[in-house]
């Protein structure tokens, strides 16, 4: 069945770049996403890509696909502390608009 | 301004009492959802609406009832609650123009605890 899998933790300091990873299990995906969750509030979309695609770049953020591996990243450039959160990913299956999602990373920024 | 309001955010309640969260949007969308947040797990589907009147179950619809009797409301019904149904649960809404769905907009969440 489909799965979307990422690591749970990851720290950085500020001003560094942050790479979050994501690996999902059906190549029968057509978008991929990046939703951000500030502590109480809902999920905020960062970006999309097709799976078409092998690369999105939208100001700080990177998105890259290898869909061979199907492996999917985000970058972060120059992390700020605003940047601490939760980071979703997930895969779009199917015509409609179901979403599978990953557990989550939480991300630390630290001085 | 375009949002999904979800209400209450957050509700306390006992075993077995009947409660309903409510879930709105303005932006004219044809699909609903309704997902839970658990530690570890990530966002799972518990429902969904195609349209007006279409509903079907998504992974985990085990002690839910939706209704999407207008476009815009698409309430989630819990019958008899139990302590497992303790989550945090998100409304979230799309639209669909020729042939394509746009991304997902959610809510900003409800805490349920069952006690």
């Amino acid at each position: 069945g489909e799965d979307v899998e990422q690591s749970l933790f990851l720290s950085v300091r500020e001003g560094d770049s942050s790479v979050i990873n994501c690996t999902y299990t059906d190549s029968s995906s057509t978008y991929l996403y990046w939703y951000k969750q500030e502590p109480g509030a809902g999920l905020q979309l960062l970006t999309y890509i097709f799976s078409n695609m092998d690369m999105k770049q939208d100001q700080r953020l990177t998105v890259l696909l290898n869909k061979k591996d199907k492996h999917l990243s985000l970058r972060i450039a120059d992390t700020q502390t605003g940047d601490s959160a939760i980071y979703f990913c997930a895969a779009k299956y199917g015509g409609y608009n179901k979403l599978i999602f990953g557990a989550g990373t939480r991300l630390a920024v630290h001085p | 301004e375009a949002q999904v309001t979800q209400n209450p955010r957050y509700l306390i309640t006992v075993t077995g009492k009947k409660l309903t969260v409510t879930c709105s949007q303005n932006m004219n969308h044809e699909y609903m959802s309704w997902y839970r947040q658990d530690p570890g797990l990530g966002l799972r589907q518990i429902y969904y609406s195609m349209n007006v009147e279409v509903t079907d179950k998504g992974d985990v619809p085990e002690g839910y009832k939706v209704s999407r009797k207008e476009k815009r409301n698409f309430p989630l019904i819990l019958e008899s609650p139990s302590p497992n149904q303790t989550s945090l649960y998100f409304c979230a809404s799309s639209s669909r123009v020729n042939g394509y769905n746009s991304p997902l907009h959610f809510g900003n969440g409800t805490r349920l605890t069952v006690t």
